[in-house]
């Protein structure tokens, strides 16, 4: 069964360093999109990513995050100087389409720990 | 603004009874909902959806209800085995946007043997 794939699974990083969260989504899925889910939170939406554009981000979002799909397979968060509250699991999703049902299959997630 | 929440926090029920998950929105214009499984140290895992012109839609032991009178949706899970012992979710998807999915707070599921 075709699946999401996060990498790294666990990254531990210092305040004020650069984070790049990897994601292989489902490889005809065209929308992709990032969530993320502070420890014991709800999972909360980041970004969605469509034709090698960002089509809607939430007010987390901001100029600290950066996403991009750098060689067709993969599609990338970035976290520019990370702070304590970064803190949270990401996960990954993609879907293939966007009306309809357009279901959202997630990664396991990349748990970001800001020290 | 848009919210969705859940009625309970935790559910502990017995292996074999059947389980109710309760969830709330408020957004009128969400035309999609649907609910997630997510096991611990897991992504959520898709369950069962439903567009707002249904109010039932059964899968293989669970059934969704919706409510839009008043902006209620339910999980049903017949049954109940310890496999299914997990975070539920429930989420709502707006009229537009690109499957931003809004996510309620969870029901934790612990099944007891």
């Amino acid at each position: 069964e075709p699946e999401v794939t996060q990498t790294p699974s666990h990254q531990v990083t210092q305040m004020g360093q650069e984070v790049i969260l990897r994601c292989v989504p489902i490889s005809n899925h065209l929308y992709f999109y990032w969530y993320r889910q502070i420890l014991g939170q709800k999972v909360e939406f980041l970004v969605s990513f469509y034709n090698n554009e960002i089509s809607e981000k939430s007010e987390i979002f901001d100029d600290q995050f950066s996403v991009e799909r750098p060689d067709g397979s993969n599609f990338t968060l970035k976290i520019r100087s990370t702070k304590l509250e970064d803190s949270a699991m990401y996960f990954c999703a993609s879907s293939e389409a966007v009306r309809g049902t357009g279901e959202l299959f997630f990664g396991e997630g990349s748990r970001l720990t800001v020290l | 603004g848009e919210s969705v929440g859940l009625h309970l926090p935790t559910l502990s029920v017995q292996e074999g009874d059947n389980s109710i998950i309760n969830c709330a929105y408020s957004n009128s214009a969400s035309d999609y909902f649907i609910w997630y499984k997510q096991e611990s140290g897991k992504g959520p895992q898709f369950i069962i959806d439903i567009r707002s012109n249904m109010d039932k839609r059964q899968g293989q032991r669970v059934t969704v209800l919706l409510n839009k009178t008043v902006k209620h949706l339910s999980l049903q899970i017949a049954a109940t085995q310890p496999g299914d012992s997990a975070v539920y979710f429930c989420a709502e998807k707006g009229s537009g946007g690109y499957n931003k999915l809004i996510f309620g707070a969870g029901t934790r599921l612990a099944v007891h043997p």
